[in-house]
C-alpha cells in the first residue's frame, strides 16, 4: 500500500536551533516527493520537491530536504529556525508518471518555535 | 509561478443548502484538478480526480452523489456540496496541474473553510 509517515506528531525548537523533520514513504515506484507548509487556516505552500537528479534539494527559506532512496526517506532540514517557522509541515509522494499530482500526504508535524 | 485561486475563501451555510466551491488555475491550463479534505488538525485526504470535459474519479468512500464535481473548462473546477450537514464542515482544498505535460507537479489553491449549521 503507497503511505507517507511522519512519525513526529509534534515537534518544539528553540529559536536558532536547527530542525529536522522525518518522512518515510512506502511506494510501488520511484515517486516524485515534496514538502509543504500551512499556516492556521490557510492552504499550503510548496517548500520543495524532489523530481529526480540530485538528492540533496534546496528550497524556499532556507529549508532543503534529502532524498534516500535505500531508506525510503525524504527529512526536511534547516540549520538555524526561526519563530516565523512555526506551522505544519506536510511531506507529500505522487507519482512521477501518468497523473503526476495526485498526491498522499503524510500526517503532518506541527512545528513549535520558543522564543 | 503558477496560481490556483479558490473561491469563497470561507462560507457559512445552514443543513440541507447546497455550496458550491470554485477552483481556478489563473496563469495556466489545468486539464487534471484534485479536490482534497481536511479536518482539523489531520492530514489532507484526496477526495477526487476532476478531468476536463469528462467525469471526475472519486477515491473510496467519497459519495459522488454528495460531492459533485464539474471541469467544463481547462482553468475551472467546482465542487459542488450538495445538502449539507454538519458533518461536511471541514477545509477543502483544490489542486490544478498544469497541462503541458508529464511530471508537472499540481500548485494548490487557499482553501476554503465550510461550515455548516
Amino acid at each position: 500500500a503507497q503511505s507517507v509517515t511522519q512519525p513526529d506528531i509534534h515537534i518544539t525548537v528553540s529559536e536558532g536551533a536547527s530542525l529536522e523533520l522525518r518522512c518515510n514513504y512506502s511506494y510501488g515506484a520511484t515517486p516524485y516527493l515534496f514538502w509543504y507548509v500551512q499556516s492556521p487556516g490557510q492552504g499550503l505552500q510548496l517548500l520543495l520537491k524532489y523530481f529526480s537528479g540530485d538528492t540533496l534539494v534546496q528550497g524556499i527559506k532556507g529549508f532543503e530536504a534529502e532524498f534516500k532512496r535505500s531508506q525510503s526517506s525524504f527529512n526536511l532540514r534547516k540549520p538555524s529556525v526561526h519563530w516565523s517557522d512555526a506551522a505544519e509541515y506536510f511531506c507529500a509522494v505522487g507519482p512521477s508518471s501518468g497523473n503526476t499530482g495526485k498526491l498522499i500526504f503524510g500526517q503532518g508535524t506541527t512545528l513549535q518555535v520558543k522564543p | 509561478g503558477a496560481v490556483v485561486s479558490q473561491h469563497p475563501s470561507r462560507v457559512i451555510c445552514k443543513s440541507g443548502t447546497s455550496v458550491k466551491i470554485e477552483c481556478r488555475s489563473l496563469d495556466f491550463q489545468a486539464t487534471t484538478m484534485f479536490w482534497y479534505r481536511q479536518f482539523p488538525k489531520q492530514s489532507l485526504m484526496l477526495m477526487a480526480t476532476s478531468n476536463e470535459g469528462s467525469k471526475a474519479t472519486y477515491e473510496q468512500g467519497v459519495e459522488k452523489d454528495k460531492f459533485l464535481i464539474n471541469h467544463a473548462s481547462l482553468t475551472l473546477s467546482t465542487l459542488t456540496v450538495t445538502s449539507a450537514h454538519p458533518e461536511d464542515s471541514s477545509f477543502y482544498i483544490c489542486s490544478a496541474r498544469d497541462r503541458r505535460g508529464p511530471g508537472t507537479e499540481a500548485f494548490f489553491g487557499q482553501g476554503t473553510r465550510l461550515t455548516v449549521v
